[in-house]
């Protein structure tokens, strides 16, 4: 049971390339999500989706884009990459939805470096 | 909406010491919190949660979370600390209204165990 799995962890891009961050689950969990870390600021919610063909914004949508083609993926792509996404991110997956009796599971991280 | 705050950036402390993690929140509909902590270079991993019922919650690794209503505060407790519980500790809130599991972070606790 592989749980969350995020690719790449390491990524250096140049400023105004784009690129898809890749997170799998494989727990039939209706729930995903990504967040960004930074310091000093904790986790933000970017996006999330509470099924296949719904996606929704979080707190800091802008420069990113999601879809949700299936329920095991739920990637997330950077349009035109800015030295401020320089970050962290984290991808995350529940059973169901509104409700928080289910655990939410993150992935490892993917470090991300924009010059 | 909904909130935490985490009143303690760095929290240094002697091995086999007791700790105190502070949280407190803000939300105008009913709350689920939680504490995750966060290794050096990992992702996040749930201690505890309160959903509901008793308000002294109990988690993994010796912690335990008292939920206090009238105090809006959620804090943190283990009676002897371990090297190993050197880590990045998260106090976040789910709160009702979106119809999904989405997480808001406190912007986190760096706990230092000195030997």
């Amino acid at each position: 049971n592989a749980g969350v799995t995020q690719t790449p962890k390491f990524q250096v891009l140049k400023t105004g390339q784009s690129m898809t961050l890749q997170c799998a689950q494989d727990m039939n969990h209706e729930y995903m999500s990504w967040y960004r870390q930074d310091p000093g600021m904790g986790l933000r919610l970017i996006h999330y989706s509470v099924g296949a063909g719904i996606t929704d914004q979080g707190e800091v949508p802008n420069g990113y884009n999601v879809s949700r083609s299936t329920t095991e993926d739920f990637p997330l792509r950077l349009l035109s990459a800015a030295p401020s996404q320089t970050s962290v991110y984290f991808c995350a997956s529940s059973r169901g939805t509104g409700t928080a009796r289910n655990t939410i599971y993150f992935g490892e991280g993917s470090w991300l470096t924009v010059v | 909406a909904q909130s935490v705050t985490q009143l303690d950036s760095q929290v240094p402390v002697f091995e086999e010491a007791p700790v105190e993690l502070r949280c407190n929140y803000s939300s105008s509909v009913s709350v689920y919190l939680f504490w995750y902590v966060q290794y050096p270079n990992q992702g996040l991993q749930l201690l505890l949660k309160y959903l509901s019922g008793s308000t002294l919650v109990k988690g993994i690794n010796g912690f335990e979370a008292e939920f206090n209503k009238s105090q809006t505060s959620f804090h943190l407790r283990k009676p002897s600390v371990h090297i190993s519980d050197t880590a990045e500790y998260f106090c976040a809130v789910i709160g009702g209204g979106t119809g999904a599991n989405n997480l808001f972070f406190g912007t986190g606790t760096r706990l230092t165990v000195i030997p």
